[in-house]
Formats: structure tokens, C-alpha cells, sequence
């Protein structure tokens, strides 16, 4: 296990609702990044952030977004949601923002929107 | 934009047979080139990363082989064992991104008993 716990496993929602997906970095991890990851698909880079701070994003619009907290844990919200929104999310969380460190990720969230 | 291309889409080996797995990049400011081993409803696990100052990484059974004039790499698993079934990812980041990963579209390996 990488101790990244992500929250919860499996989420049905409809489109047009909100929804907001939670994770729990390893111990002493400052840096959380978000990937979604369609089925057969590799993960797409979201956001990552650093220290509370958005430290970078991927081509994803604005209704993603996301939040860390002062004890590093992160939330994803995603506004308005589409058919095309469901996919499995991960967070990966390392020790740093400097790329020196391996990233570790959780086990996802399954999301789908009906 | 596809910035690494991962080919093949999925391989089935025989046991102890050598799987290989190729992937093949567009940004020459990719610096650090990862693979990831992922099992159904498992999030991705690191399994061995390369820097493109060496041409060839070796972990136990896993070795990395860096073309970086070709902009290539790949992952060859030898003594492929049935517990090597997985999607293997390759991935690519930029010096000072912090991680931020381009990952590949997959293969799936499945190694016969």
C-alpha cells in the first residue's frame, strides 16, 4: 500500500450535478497532483498543488478544481458534470514540488455520471 | 495532443518468455521517464524510472532501455511470470514540473501459465 487513501472508491451522479472527490496524501507529502483516467485510457494531469497553491494544470476546463489543505490533504471538485466526466480519478502525492521524488498514488475514485 | 506513444496495445507472453514494451516521446524537455504497473482497481505503482543521462536501467527482472536520439525507451521484463498480468504505463515529465506526468495509453500483458 502507498498510504494515499482517496474517498470514496465508487460514486454514481447525474449529469449536470456536482461532485467532490477526496484525498489523503502519504505521511510528510507536501504535493498532491490529480489525473483522470478513462477507461483504456493512461491518466491525463489535472492539477497539482504544492504547499495549498496550484502549482500547474493540464488541458482540463475550469469547472475542475481543486483544494489542499494545511495537513496536505486534497480535495477535487468537479462543477457541471458530463457523461464524458466518468472515468476513474487518482491523486498521487509526493514529498516534494521539485520532481525529484516518486509519486505515489492512491487507488482512485470511480465516477460515473448517468 | 499525444506527447508519448506506447505500442503495443496489449502482448501475451508464455511464461518465462521476455515481454517489451516500446514508447516513444515528442518533447525534448522530458527528463525523467517512468513505468507504471497497474492492476484492476489499483492505482498505478512506480515500478522503475530512467534519467536520459544513462542508456539502460536494471531492477531485478525489469530493465529500462533509453534511445534518447531516437526519443525512444522501452521496458523488457524478463522470466515474465503470470503475476506480471497487468497494464503497463509509460510516462514522461519536465525538469521542474514536480511530477506532473504524460503517461502513455497502456498495454496489457498477459503472461501464460
Amino acid at each position: 500500500e502507498t498510504g494515499v487513501t482517496q474517498s470514496p472508491t465508487h460514486l454514481i451522479k447525474t449529469r449536470g450535478q456536482q461532485v467532490t472527490l477526496r484525498c489523503s496524501s502519504q505521511s510528510g507529502h507536501n504535493t498532491v497532483s490529480w489525473y483522470q483516467q478513462a477507461l483504456g485510457q493512461g491518466p491525463q494531469f489535472i492539477f497539482q498543488y504544492y504547499r495549498e497553491e496550484e502549482n500547474g494544470r493540464g488541458n482540463f476546463p475550469p469547472r475542475f478544481s481543486g483544494l489542499q489543505f494545511p495537513n496536505y490533504s486534497s480535495e477535487l471538485n468537479v462543477n457541471a458534470l458530463e457523461l464524458d466526466d466518468s472515468a476513474l480519478y487518482l491523486c498521487a502525492s509526493s514529498l516534494d514540488d521539485r520532481g525529484d521524488t516518486e509519486a505515489f498514488f492512491g487507488q482512485g475514485t470511480r465516477l460515473t455520471v448517468v | 495532443q499525444q506527447q508519448v506513444k506506447q505500442s503495443p496495445q496489449s502482448l501475451i507472453v508464455q511464461k518465462g518468455g521476455i515481454s517489451i514494451i516500446n514508447c516513444a516521446y515528442e518533447n525534448t524537455a522530458f527528463d525523467y521517464f517512468p513505468w507504471y504497473q497497474q492492476f484492476p482497481g489499483k492505482g498505478p505503482a512506480l515500478l522503475i524510472a530512467i534519467r536520459p543521462d544513462v542508456s539502460e536501467k536494471k531492477e531485478g527482472r525489469f530493465t529500462i532501455s533509453f534511445n534518447k536520439s531516437a526519443k525512444q525507451f522501452s521496458l523488457h521484463i524478463m522470466d515474465s511470470q503470470p503475476g506480471d498480468s497487468a497494464t503497463y504505463f509509460c510516462a514522461a515529465s519536465t525538469r521542474g514540473s514536480a511530477r506532473q506526468l504524460t503517461f502513455g495509453s497502456g498495454t496489457q500483458l498477459t503472461v501464460l501459465p
